[in-house]
């Protein structure tokens, strides 16, 4: 099964470091984790994937655990803007498909 | 700009009509994929579409149908079958690499 663990949601004060974790205990050694974030009445749009090491972006940064079993979102400074359901995905094992659940729901409060 | 455009941004159906949502892609992507997102939930794969021509259901093909003539168009049928067409649909488009999805924003249809 290639569905992946989140909290449901998670509070931040602006402008402070935010940690989404997620879980994904079934990754395959080639399989890329991805995360994806939502704002209301919106398509996901990318935020960051990665592999094995740690990635950086301009809008986040992504720490992947040495077992590649769970990874975890990094937002350095949480704007309001940054209110958004955040989806982490492994594609599934047919078609490369990605599963969307309901991800964790991030709340910034001002 | 390349990107993934859904029409029309919101769409108002009566029951009993057939109603079809466009998907256009100028990325040159061969996969196109189908979601629906329901208040508060996650979204469930309705059928997807890796090259031209063919397509296959995804987890609630029921009362909608689709087609891929062209590899920048993936337009979804929600018949008069589906019994609750309500909902936020999605469209997405994937190439090759491992980058992943790129969505458009979103139909949401409204039975009246």
């Amino acid at each position: 099964d290639a569905k992946t663990t989140q909290p449901n949601s998670m509070e931040s004060n602006e402008e402070e470091p935010v940690h989404l974790p997620c879980n994904h205990s079934t990754i395959s050694g080639t399989d890329y984790i991805h995360w994806y974030r939502q704002l209301p009445s919106q398509g996901p749009e990318y935020v960051i994937h990665g592999l094995t090491s740690n990635v950086n972006n301009r809008m986040a940064s992504l720490a992947i655990a040495e077992d590649r079993k769970s990874s975890t979102l990094i937002l350095h400074r949480a704007t309001l803007r940054d209110a958004a359901v955040y989806y982490c995905i492994q594609p599934l094992l047919t078609g490369n498909q990605f599963y969307f659940g309901t991800g964790t729901s991030l709340t910034v409060i001002p | 700009d390349g990107g993934i455009t859904q029409s029309p941004k919101y769409l108002f159906r009566k029951e009993g009509q057939n109603v079809t949502l466009s998907c256009e892609q100028n990325l040159n992507h061969d996969a196109m994929y189908w979601y629906r997102q329901d208040p508060g939930q996650g979204l469930r794969l309705i059928y997807y579409s890796q090259i031209v021509n063919d397509f296959q259901k995804g987890d609630i093909a029921e009362g909608y149908s689709v087609s891929r003539e062209k590899k920048e168009s993936f337009p979804l049928t929600v018949t008069s079958a589906q019994k609750n067409p309500t909902a936020f649909y999605l469209c997405a488009s994937q190439g090759q690499g491992p980058r992943g999805y790129t969505f458009g924003s979103g139909t949401r249809l409204t039975v009246v």
